[in-house]
């Protein structure tokens, strides 16, 4: 009930496409659903993060989908860029506590 | 700089060696969480301080890891008679936890290769 289930595991788009990522996730007590980006030998950076109570949260040119009942959330990048290449990371938890991590997402842009 | 710092930023040492990682979390920050993240994978949770005291502790930490904050500030994780299997990035977090939530902040992490 604790896991948190990210696709794809890799994904290449080209330079202006609209890389999407999927997360889902089982624990109905998770209320915080962050996305992480990381870059090769650094910390993971918070991008953007939704609570339950909206369907969608824009944040410059990201983006995240909330679905509740089929318990997914998506992250959207658009007009992507070669410097948004990196992993990403989805999580969940509750009230941002001890965070579970999906597998990440590893993403080339292409220029 | 005021993210959160973590030292050293790269150990190698052979199997049955003890390690310690020093992670400094943004100064007004209460809570601090440790995580450990292997080749390829996302970070997994280990364990979690409000101020000095230890709120949680993951099943994942065995018996020869120990996490300390002894005065609410820095936190010290220790690795025991170090093993194969304990070749991984470990992570350091704060978050300022108020009202029920409190955005984590990540360190760059501490890669250990145990030979």
């Amino acid at each position: 009930q604790q896991q948190v289930k990210q696709s794809p595991q890799s994904l290449i788009v080209q330079k202006g496409g609209i890389p999407i990522i999927n997360c889902a996730y089982e624990n109905t007590a998770f209320d915080y659903f962050p996305w992480y980006q990381q870059f090769p030998g650094k910390g993971p950076a918070l991008l953007i993060a939704i609570r339950p109570d909206v369907s969608e949260k824009k944040e410059g040119r990201f983006t995240i989908s909330f679905n509740k009942s089929a318990k997914q959330f998506s992250l959207h990048i658009m007009d992507s860029q070669p410097g948004d290449s990196a992993t990403y990371f989805c999580a969940a938890g509750q009230g941002a506590q001890k965070l579970v991590f999906g597998q990440g997402t590893r993403l080339t842009i292409n220029p | 700089d005021t993210g959160v710092s973590q030292d050293p930023r790269h150990k190698i040492t052979k199997r049955g060696q003890n390690v310690t990682f020093r992670c400094d979390p943004i100064s007004e920050h209460n809570r601090l969480y440790w995580y450990r993240q292997t080749l390829g994978q996302g970070p997994e949770f280990l364990t979690y301080f409000q101020n000095e005291a230890q709120l949680e502790k993951s099943r994942l930490l065995s018996d020869r890891f120990s996490a300390e904050r002894p005065k609410g500030s820095f936190s010290t994780l220790e690795i025991q008679r170090t093993e194969q299997g304990d070749s991984a990035m470990y992570l350091c977090a704060s978050s300022l936890f108020q009202g029920g939530t409190g955005e984590l902040f990540f360190g760059e992490g501490s890669r250990l290769t145990v030979l």
